[in-house]
């Protein structure tokens, strides 16, 4: 079974620009949550959406937005990018992310803002 | 305020050594504490979690250990290999929403030399 897959991998943008990034969880999955990692900040999460609603959100401005398709493919968004910004995103999928903790994470975008 | 305080930041041991690595949360609605390990270029990988009604919890060389009066919990790598050479999280999670969120702590660099 493939897992989790993020794409691009790696992205530069400068101050201003938006980006759009994406997810695709493990076939069946349909739970996915996003989360930045930074040197700085650590893993935090940013929001998570279950059946093509977002369920839960981080401490994270409205900069920071995302949908989830039938598929359960997810997209999250991120517009007037700041250099603080330059991060690794992950994406992560579970089956049923109410029951044991079973979250699979993607090697994740990096993303670096000029 | 960081609720999940991890200690250390980085940890050398020479491999067959004990790897210990600690953490320490805030709220007491967390209620599922969850390992992972990052190797670089990788998204995390849950290695071991634990729910508070249990103290202890092995699967083949890793252990975790819970104190629930302490609010504090630790992960044990025995005969430590170079292979386990990575970037390991704690996390407490709470339910909410539907969902199990977590909160990460900051991480713990270890290196096993051979």
């Amino acid at each position: 079974k493939a897992g989790v897959t993020q794409t691009p991998r790696y992205l530069i943008k400068t101050r201003g620009q938006q980006v759009t990034l994406s997810c695709s969880p493990i076939s069946g999955h349909r739970s996915v949550s996003w989360y930045q990692q930074t040197p700085g900040q650590g893993l935090q999460f940013l929001f998570e959406y279950f059946s093509e609603t977002q369920r839960n959100k981080g401490n994270f401005p409205g900069r920071f937005s995302g949908r989830q398709f039938s598929n359960s493919r997810s997209e999250m968004n991120v517009s007037t990018l700041e250099l603080g910004d330059s991060a690794l995103y992950l994406c992560a999928s579970s089956l049923d992310p109410g029951l044991a903790y079973t979250q699979y994470f993607g090697p994740g975008t990096r993303l670096t803002v000029l | 305020q960081q609720q999940v305080k991890q200690s250390p930041q980085s940890l050398i041991v020479q491999k067959g050594g004990i790897s210990i690595i600690n953490c320490a949360y805030e709220n007491t609605a967390f209620d599922y504490f969850p390992w992972y390990q990052q190797f670089p270029g990788k998204g995390p990988a849950l290695l071991i979690a634990i729910r508070p009604d249990v103290s202890e919890k092995k699967e083949g060389r890793f252990t975790i250990s819970f104190n629930k009066s302490a609010k504090q919990f630790s992960l044990h790598i025995m005969d430590s290999q170079p292979g386990d050479s990575a970037t390991y999280f704690c996390a407490a999670s709470k339910r909410t929403g539907g969902s199990y969120i977590p909160t990460f702590g900051r991480g713990t660099s270890l290196i096993v030399h051979p």
